[in-house]
């Protein structure tokens, strides 16, 4: 079945650090990938998104590249902020749905 | 544009009862999702509405309910409430036809503890 791994948390970066957080994803077809951001006590942001394969999303400063033949989705940024603390979700949509197959998040905290 | 609204924010109630949650989408939007976050399990799809009908359903068990109005508006069930039911419910908007990436926005969530 269709499936997102996200590289285990926390994270933690000191302001301006370079960001990695891995995603990689296991689906048929051609899925359609997001990465959803969620600050403490608030829902789900949409970060940014790839529809096809080679894609690249941006967002904030946050990018991700659709890479089809290493299935997977990784979120970069190039000097991370305080305020990017929060936990990020790597997701994907597979099929003429809705229905969203979420990683377990990654949360990120950022030191001045 | 006004984004997703849910009510109430924070709900607590005791082994055994009901409870309903709501939701309104995004102006225009026509699909409302339903999620279900926890420690635990992360986050897991509970099901999806457009058209009052609902078109995909996670593994939940039948006491998870929900219904879709013809304003979009949308709300959820609970019956027989466990304590394992404790979690952050999330409702999400989206768009549908031809066109649409399928990109949900989501509400603040509805936070339900079960003591």
């Amino acid at each position: 079945g269709n499936s997102v791994t996200q590289m285990e948390g926390p994270v933690t970066l000191s302001e301006e650090a370079f960001l990695t957080i891995n995603c990689t994803y296991t689906a048929t077809g051609y899925p359609s990938l997001f990465w959803y951001v969620q600050y403490p006590g608030e829902g789900l942001q949409l970060l940014l998104k790839a529809t096809k394969a080679d894609d690249k999303g941006s967002n904030k400063g946050f990018e991700a590249t659709y890479r089809k033949e290493t299935t997977s989705f990784h979120l970069e940024k190039g000097s991370v902020q305080v305020s990017d603390s929060a936990v990020y979700f790597c997701a994907l949509n597979a099929g003429n749905n809705r229905k969203l197959i979420w990683g377990l998040g990654t949360s990120l905290a950022v030191n001045p | 544009k006004a984004g997703v609204t849910q009510t109430p924010r924070y709900l607590i109630k005791t082994r055994g009862q009901q409870v309903t949650l709501s939701c309104s989408p995004i102006s225009g939007h026509r699909s409302v999702s339903w999620y279900q976050q926890t420690p635990g399990q992360g986050l897991q799809f509970l099901f999806e509405y457009f058209s009052e009908t609902q078109r995909n359903k996670g593994n939940f068990p039948g006491r998870f309910s929900g219904r879709q109005f013809s304003n979009s508006r949308s709300e959820m069930n609970v019956s027989t409430l466990e304590l394992g039911d404790s979690a952050l419910y999330l409702c999400a908007s989206s768009t549908i036809g031809q066109g649409s990436t399928y990109e949900q926005y989501f509400g603040p969530g509805t936070r339900l503890t079960v003591t």
